[in-house]
């Protein structure tokens, strides 16, 4: 099986309430992104784990969360959802070198109401 | 920091012309790694191709691009679009940070080929 899983496809928040994205791999990948895609911008890096090590980015390090218990599975979390965490969510794995491809999740679309 | 840059967000053109997506790039690493992604419509992207070689041209499923470092560029080509390659093309640059690799993408490019 060479393909990433994303839950749900489709998720509905309000405002100030916790929400919670789950991927998962079956490849053995030691990498995991996320990434947060709006209409026509660039896909952003929200944070990764190489391995057991979580790296986030600088001006999203205080609005999501992530853990991973293994190797295959890593979740997003946001503690308290507002209307600008309304996006596409990508979850992406690679083997976390230069040239490793990247394989991706089909998305979940998440709208914050 | 490390950037991408598709100067086009939409492109659309008749099938049988050719096609051409811009990339550039800005990196503090002398050896990029550039990539192409290709999303279809309710799909995930996937890669397309990729290099590090300057000049040299790199070719998979009819596109074709060639790095220079020069320019900074990794622009796509096809010679002749298809209907089926209608989708969201996102360039895309290896950087580093924190002691691993991750990718850094344009904001896509979405081509709609007419018959």
């Amino acid at each position: 099986d060479t393909t990433v899983k994303q839950n749900p496809r489709y998720k509905l928040a309000r405002v100030g309430k916790p929400v919670n994205l789950i991927c998962s791999q079956t490849m053995n990948h030691d990498t995991m992104y996320w990434y947060q895609k709006k209409p026509n911008q660039a896909p952003k890096l929200l944070l990764f784990y190489y391995d057991k090590i979580l790296n986030r980015e600088a001006d999203t390090f205080e609005k999501f969360q992530s853990s991973r218990p293994n190797n295959s599975f890593c979740s997003l979390y946001i503690g308290s959802a507002g209307l600008e965490y309304s996006a596409m969510y990508l979850c992406a794995s690679s083997r976390g070198r230069v040239n490793s491809d990247y394989t991706f999740g089909s998305g979940t679309r998440l709208l914050v109401i | 920091g490390d950037s991408v840059t598709q100067t086009e967000g939409l492109v659309t053109l008749t099938e049988g012309l050719p096609v051409m997506l811009n990339c550039t790039y800005q990196t503090i690493y002398s050896n990029p790694f550039l990539f192409w992604y290709v999303q279809h419509l309710n799909e995930s992207p996937r890669l397309l191709l990729k290099s590090f070689t300057d000049n040299k041209r790199t070719e998979h499923q009819g596109f074709h691009a060639t790095l220079h470092k020069s320019s900074s560029s990794f622009h796509l080509q096809k010679s002749s679009a298809q209907l089926s390659d209608s989708a969201l093309y996102y360039c895309a640059l290896s950087d580093r940070t924190s002691g691993s690799w991750q990718l850094i993408f344009g904001s896509g490019t979405q081509l709609t080929v007419m018959p």
